[in-house]
């Protein structure tokens, strides 16, 4: 089955710097890799997702980029703000996007 | 509108009890979806329900796990006999196919 893998697991940048989540997949038929935040005690919530028949999408100070070859896809955050601060889980699902392998999560901190 | 709900959001019990966590999923979300996060950990799948369709038992750890979705709403995961190791927050996520899975604020199950 899918396995998912995610570095780094921590992750300390200031304020303004950029941060660069990376994971790498397994399953070479996956084809949707989600992003989510996770703030303490909260429930993980969405942040972006890209599918297989692109290579970047972008929102805003977040973007994400995927190399199909490579089986790996990464988390760009630019101008980073304390509030960006949480736990972020890259994911992987197969065809039809019925269930999320998830990545083990890092945790990043972003000091003023 | 409305999001994924959960209830307890806290649940402390004696090892050896049994407990029920229920989720509320958001209103004609067809699919449902339960993950186990222990403590600093990914997320587990557990169980999933899509509409009528028998569900996808693949992720219960052990024949003490349960879960049941009564009219195509509700959901329902039962823990017999719990185990310390049983301690973990149990969250609840739905989508309306084949979109994002939105997750609830979780359960935190503490066995004690």
């Amino acid at each position: 089955g899918e396995n998912v893998e995610q570095h780094p697991s921590t992750l300390s940048v200031q304020e303004g710097d950029s941060a660069v989540i990376k994971c790498t997949y397994s399953d070479s038929a996956s084809n949707y890799f989600p992003w989510y935040k996770q703030e303490l005690g909260k429930g993980p919530q969405l942040i972006i997702d890209i599918r297989s028949n692109v290579g970047e999408k972008k929102d805003q100070r977040i973007a994400v980029t995927l190399n199909k070859t490579a089986k790996h896809f990464s988390l760009h955050i630019t101008e980073t703000q304390p509030e960006d601060s949480a736990v972020y889980f890259c994911a992987a699902s197969g065809v039809g996007f019925q269930k999320l392998v998830f990545g083990t999560g890092t945790r990043l901190l972003v000091s003023p | 509108g409305a999001g994924v709900s959960q209830s307890p959001s806290n649940k402390v019990t004696e090892k050896g009890k049994d407990v029920e966590l229920r989720c509320d999923p958001i209103s004609g979300h067809t699919a449902l979806y339960w993950y186990r996060q222990s403590l600093g950990q990914g997320l587990e799948f557990l169980i999933y329900f899509q509409g009528n369709s028998a569900p996808d038992k693949s992720g219960l750890p052990s024949d003490r796990f349960s879960a049941e979705r009564t009219g195509g709403s509700v959901s329902t995961l039962t823990i017999q006999r719990t185990q310390q190791e049983d301690s973990a927050v149990y969250l609840c996520a739905s989508k309306s196919s084949p979109d994002t899975q939105y997750f609830g604020p979780g359960t935190r199950l503490t066995v004690l």
